[in-house]
C-alpha cells in the first residue's frame, strides 16, 4: 500500500514566523510531488510542485525534496493569518492519480 | 490556469434517492478523470479513475454499481450516487488530469438525510 504520511497538527506559529510542514512517502519510485492548501469546505488548491532533489522557491514558499530519504517539505516564510489552512502533501501514483496525506492543519496567530 | 466546473456545489437529498454530480473541463481536454471523496477531518481518498470512452476503474471498497461514472467526452464526466444513504454524505471532488498536472473541481458537498 503506497502511503503518504504527514503530522496532522495542528501546527501553530506566530505571524511573521516560518512554518515548516513535513511529509514522507513510501514509494521509492515516486517522481512527482505536490503541496496543496485546503481551506475548510473548499477544494484543494495547488501551491507548489517539485520533481527534482533540492529546493524550489516561489515567493514565500519553498518546497524541499530528498528522494533518498523519501521526504518532502514545505516552508512558508513570513507566515500570515491568511495562510491558516490544512496543507496536503500529494505524490503522483503509477496510475497518474494523486495519493494524498491526511494533511497538516496550520494556524498562524496574529 | 485551467478551469474546471463542478456542480452542484452542494446538495441535500433524501435517503434512497440518486444524485448526479457533473464535472466539466472548460478549456482543456481531460483524457483521465479522477473522482475523490473526503469525509470530515480525513484526507482525499481516490474512488475511481475513468478514461474517456472506457469503463471506470474503482478502488477497493468502492461499489461500482452504487457510484456510476460516465466519461463520455474529453470535457465531461459525471458521478451518480445511486440509492444514497447517510453514510454517503461526503465532499466529492473531480480531478481532471491535464498534460502535466491535475486540476480540481470546486467540490460537491453531499448530505443525505
Amino acid at each position: 500500500q503506497k502511503e503518504v504520511e504527514q503530522n496532522s497538527g495542528p501546527l501553530s506559529v506566530p505571524e511573521g514566523a516560518i512554518a515548516s510542514l513535513n511529509c514522507t512517502y513510501s514509494d521509492r519510485g515516486s517522481q512527482s510531488f505536490f503541496w496543496y492548501r485546503q481551506y475548510s469546505g473548499k477544494s484543494p488548491e495547488l501551491i507548489m510542485s517539485i520533481y527534482s532533489n533540492g529546493d524550489k522557491e516561489d515567493g514565500r514558499f519553498t518546497a524541499q525534496l530528498n528522494k533518498a530519504s523519501q521526504y518532502v517539505s514545505l516552508l512558508i516564510r513570513d507566515s500570515q493569518p491568511s495562510d491558516s489552512a490544512t496543507y496536503l502533501c500529494a505524490v503522483k501514483g503509477s496510475q497518474g492519480n494523486l495519493i494524498f496525506g491526511k494533511g497538516t492543519k496550520l494556524s498562524v496567530k496574529p | 490556469g485551467a478551469v474546471v466546473s463542478q456542480h452542484p456545489s452542494w446538495v441535500i437529498c433524501k435517503s434512497g434517492t440518486s444524485v448526479k454530480i457533473e464535472c466539466r473541463s472548460l478549456d482543456f481536454q481531460a483524457t483521465t478523470m479522477f473522482w475523490y471523496r473526503q469525509f470530515p477531518k480525513q484526507s482525499l481518498m481516490l474512488m475511481a479513475t475513468s478514461n474517456e470512452g472506457s469503463k471506470a476503474t474503482y478502488e477497493q471498497g468502492v461499489e461500482k454499481d452504487k457510484f456510476l461514472i460516465n466519461h463520455a467526452s474529453l470535457t465531461l464526466s459525471t458521478l451518480t450516487v445511486t440509492s444514497a444513504h447517510p453514510e454517503d454524505s461526503s465532499f466529492y471532488i473531480c480531478v481532471p488530469w491535464g498534460n502535466t498536472e491535475a486540476f480540481f473541481g470546486q467540490g460537491t458537498r453531499l448530505t443525505v438525510v
